[in-house]
């Protein structure tokens, strides 16, 4: 199956710093979702980017599907965006979901 | 308000005994999906479901059962079959492929 891929696995920010965050997939994909997951265990919807690049205020998303990849900048980071996040893709729109196994950041005030 | 609700948050459970989680939605999708998700892991897919009375195994099927009888609702069995069930268990939905929607989680702990 398809396999995804997020770099680095821990991130540690000053607030107010910016950070970017890597997914590369192995295969082509007809979707792929950008989720924060608070400490709550809620999984919060980000971008949904399967090519190009949308921004939705201080955060970010370029996908570059030719190439297998996604980054997703966060700028000007708060505490608040602490977490873990998830890149997830899915292929040949069949509604299985492949997640990365996360990138946890942590922003220190 | 719409969305997906999940119930209950937290839940015990004795070897051997089977329990089910609820999945609620009113967002009127028709896909509908459960996860897994173990401590620093990423989630992994249980079942999935794209229309009513049909639903397909993910990955890590084994040990699980679900019912797809309305389009709202997608409850999980968690059998006695499971081996180590432990995890947080999260619902999704989706309209067909787009974008997917999860509910709050139910973090399942075996005594």
């Amino acid at each position: 199956g398809i396999q995804v891929e997020q770099s680095p696995p821990d991130l540690i920010l000053q607030e107010g710093a910016n950070s970017t965050l890597r997914c590369n997939f192995s295969d082509s994909v007809n979707n792929l979702q950008w989720f924060h997951q608070n400490p709550w265990g809620q999984l919060i919807n980000l971008f949904y980017i399967p090519s190009g690049t949308k921004q939705n205020g201080r955060l970010s998303a370029t996908t570059v599907a030719t190439e297998r990849y996604s980054l997703l900048y966060i700028s000007s980071s708060q505490t608040t965006d602490s977490g873990v996040y998830f890149c997830a893709v899915v292929k040949n729109n069949n509604n299985d979901m492949r997640f990365g196994a996360g990138t946890r950041l942590t922003v220190k005030p | 308000d719409g969305g997906i609700t999940q119930s209950p948050k937290y839940l015990f459970r004795k070897e051997g005994q089977n329990v089910t989680l609820s999945c609620e939605q009113n967002l009127n999708h028709d896909a509908m999906y459960w996860y897994r998700q173990d401590p620093g892991q990423g989630l992994r897919l249980i079942y999935y479901s794209q229309i009513v009375n049909d639903f397909q195994k993910g990955d890590i099927a084994e040990g699980y059962s679900v019912s797809r009888e309305k389009k709202e609702s997608f409850p999980l069995t968690v059998t006695s079959a499971q081996k180590n069930p432990t995890a947080f268990y999260l619902c999704a939905s989706s309209l067909g492929g787009d974008t997917q929607y999860f509910g709050p989680g139910t973090r399942l702990t075996v005594l």
